[in-house]
């Protein structure tokens, strides 16, 4: 079983919709998470990062993390085409702050 | 502007020969990790380096070479003992001892023929 499980997709929603997109884990030491974007042939980027439990919001995103059921999700609302990515999970834990584990990426198309 | 370059975006070169992918920060950043990714296979981390004239093998090393003189450069050499070296090369760069995410790089395409 790996460390972090993440469904590959490709998900596909029309304009508008909420997305939803979810990562489960096995370690419950993970105290840091976080998500990023990644489009075609670029390197990833840092969307939202969450120390611990609960909720963070930045415009549009919204990152959930609850540790009694190891599961983080991130919701994107009001989604636009130009969200079309691979989003990937990632943590660790307060121990080791070397090395994150990773999600295998959800690949999301918003239609137009 | 800050931000990490890595040269060149697309790398093709002979089977059977070392090549070095080029990664620069100006974050003023003490880490700083070499990944792969392959399709279906996410990010897995080559070597990683904590602080200059230090660097550790992440989980897959082998064909791989790297160094750190530099705080602000962190070289990859692609030997030729790579067996697949075909793929996607991610730099990424953090503040140590912060528990926030890493930044990347564009990333270079290696392609052997």
């Amino acid at each position: 079983q790996k460390e972090v499980e993440q469904d590959p997709g490709p998900l596909s929603v029309p304009e508008g919709a909420i997305v939803s997109l979810n990562c489960t884990y096995s370690n419950s030491a993970f105290q840091y998470f976080m998500w990023y974007r990644q489009y075609s042939r670029k390197g990833p980027e840092l969307l939202m990062y969450t120390y611990s439990s609960g909720n963070k919001e930045d415009g549009r995103f919204t990152a959930q993390v609850d540790k009694s059921s190891k599961y983080i999700s991130l919701f994107i609302r009001d989604s636009q085409p130009s969200d079309s990515a691979t989003y990937l999970c990632a943590m660790k834990d307060a121990g080791n702050n070397r090395k994150l584990i990773w999600g295998l990426g959800t690949s999301l198309a918003v239609n137009p | 502007d800050g931000g990490i370059t890595q040269s060149p975006k697309y790398l093709f070169r002979k089977e059977g020969q070392n090549v070095t992918l080029s990664c620069e920060q100006n974050l003023n950043h003490d880490a700083m990790y070499w990944y792969r990714q392959d399709p279906g296979q996410g990010l897995r981390l080559i070597y990683y380096s904590q602080i200059v004239n230090d660097f550790q093998k992440g989980d897959i090393a082998e064909g791989y070479s790297v160094s750190r003189e530099k705080k602000e450069s962190f070289p990859l050499t692609v030997t030729s003992a790579q067996k697949n070296p075909t793929a996607f090369y991610l730099c990424a760069s953090r503040v140590t001892g912060s528990g926030e995410g890493q930044f990347f790089g564009p990333g270079t395409r290696l392609t052997v023929l």
